[in-house]
């Protein structure tokens, strides 16, 4: 069982408002990962962070930004919402031992 | 640039049938590869994983995937489909900084 957790599970919010979705996992990965996937298509990687302090952008761009000020979080941060940021929004984490990486439920966000 | 591509978008199988499911990567190094199954509203559960050593990967659930690298092949397998398995299928390519590229996914429909 993953102890990888997600919230909001579901959001419907305005155009123009600023939303986080948090990210906590109690295994203390290193590595944790966010991943968008819009409805029945494949997941596209947009940040990723290999511990403490480091956040980098994933293959696909996002105007969402990342934070990582303690290991077991991984916040993403979107300042204005757009309709085009609907989707569902996915965090992940590993380790090195085990190579196995770990998903959340997700995170579905609709901007009205 | 590491890819995957899932052939098929929809399989529709009987209960107690055989699944296969086809998944073709593309990746510079030796590749790390997985499968994934999601349900609706319901975010990722690894089925299995390749890393290295016997091509031939037992997972959860009765599947399994073998990895042929002279066809950059990662194609799943389950010998008798339970209603249950009626899912959302994906197939993910990554190295060591687990980094995922996933395909497009293939919808399994079960039928009674």
């Amino acid at each position: 069982e993953a102890d990888i957790y997600q919230t909001p599970r579901y959001l419907v919010i305005g155009t123009g408002k600023k939303i986080t979705l948090e990210c906590s996992q109690t295994m203390g990965h290193d590595k944790m990962y966010w991943y968008q996937q819009d409805p029945g298509m494949e997941l596209h990687l947009i940040h990723y962070s290999y511990g403490v302090n480091s956040t980098e952008k994933g293959d696909l761009s996002s105007e969402s930004t990342v934070s990582r000020i303690r290991t077991e979080h991984f916040p993403l941060t979107l300042e204005s919402a757009r309709p085009s940021h609907t989707s569902q929004y996915l965090c992940a984490s590993t380790s090195d031992v085990g190579n196995t990486i770990y998903f959340g439920e997700g995170s579905w966000l609709t901007v009205v | 640039a590491q890819s995957v591509t899932q052939p098929d978008i929809h399989i529709t199988v009987s209960e107690g049938a055989s699944l296969e499911l086809r998944c073709n990567y593309s990746y510079g190094a030796t590749p790390y590869l997985f499968w994934y199954v999601q349900s609706p509203g319901q975010g990722l559960q690894l089925l299995l994983k390749y890393f290295s050593g016997d091509t031939l990967v037992q997972g959860i659930k009765g599947f399994e995937a073998e990895f042929k690298r002279s066809q950059s092949s990662f194609n799943l397998r389950k010998p008798s489909v339970h209603w249950s398995d009626a899912a959302e299928y994906f197939c993910a390519v990554g190295g060591n900084d687990y980094k995922l590229s996933f395909g497009a996914g293939t919808t399994v429909t079960v039928r009674a």
